[in-house]
């Protein structure tokens, strides 16, 4: 079965700061992993996706993420951070058995500090 | 493109009665999957449905119904509403033989009182 562990509950990070946001997975198949975005009040945004393509994964917002099979991992990035970023972020795996149903980690809660 | 749209967006109910959460996916999608969000906690997987039937259902009990339309667009009903039932509820679409990603609609806030 599939599942995702988010590592911390909350991050806070100073403005212009890196941020990480750890994800380790668990899967039987090749996952595809995602990670999604979600402002107060707001429904859920595509940050970034990984579907067996190449391992460093671009996405909006200037967000990456490395799909690492060694250690099960697949940690968002994020060189700078701006005020915009405080939201929940969610890390995903998508069952890849038939029917494509994703797996929520229980979110991490990143607040940035002017 | 309108995107993946729900209705209402907030509603109020009360114990013991009935309600029903509308969605409609993403123009090309055929596939629609519900999830529940409690509050500070992360999407719940609720069912799939695709050709108009349900394809795979998460861990909720058979209060939790819903239907797809010839038009791909669906419904969630919940009968005899809990305290615990409170929660926003979220459609996604996708499409069935394409991509894995899936669209999220902005929820339904549900307030079960």
């Amino acid at each position: 079965a599939q599942s995702v562990t988010q590592l911390d509950s909350h991050v806070s990070v100073s403005e212009g700061t890196p941020v990480l946001l750890r994800c380790n997975y668990s899967s039987s198949y090749s996952p595809s992993l995602f990670w999604y975005v979600q402002h107060p009040n707001k429904g859920l945004q595509l940050l970034l996706k990984y579907t067996s393509a190449a391992t460093l994964v671009k996405g909006i917002n200037g967000f990456e993420a490395e799909f690492k099979k060694s250690e099960t991992s697949f940690h968002l990035t994020k060189p700078s951070a701006h005020m915009s970023d405080a939201a929940e972020y969610f890390c995903v795996v998508s069952d890849a058995s038939g029917t494509y149903k994703y797996i929520f980690g229980t979110g991490t809660r990143l607040k940035v500090l002017a | 493109d309108a995107g993946v749209t729900q209705s209402p967006t907030h509603l109020i109910k009360t114990r013991g009665q009935q309600v029903t959460l509308r969605c409609s996916p993403k123009s090309g999608h055929d596939t629609v999957s519900w999830y529940q969000q409690a509050l500070g906690q992360g999407p719940q997987f609720i069912f799939q449905y695709y050709e108009e039937e349900e394809r795979q259902r998460g861990n909720f009990p058979d209060r939790f119904s819903g239907h797809q339309f010839p038009n791909y667009s669906s419904e969630l009903n919940v009968n005899a509403l809990l305290l615990g039932d409170s929660a926003l509820y979220l459609c996604a679409s996708s499409w069935r033989t394409g991509s894995t990603e899936a669209f999220f609609g902005q929820g339904t806030r549900l307030t079960v009182v």
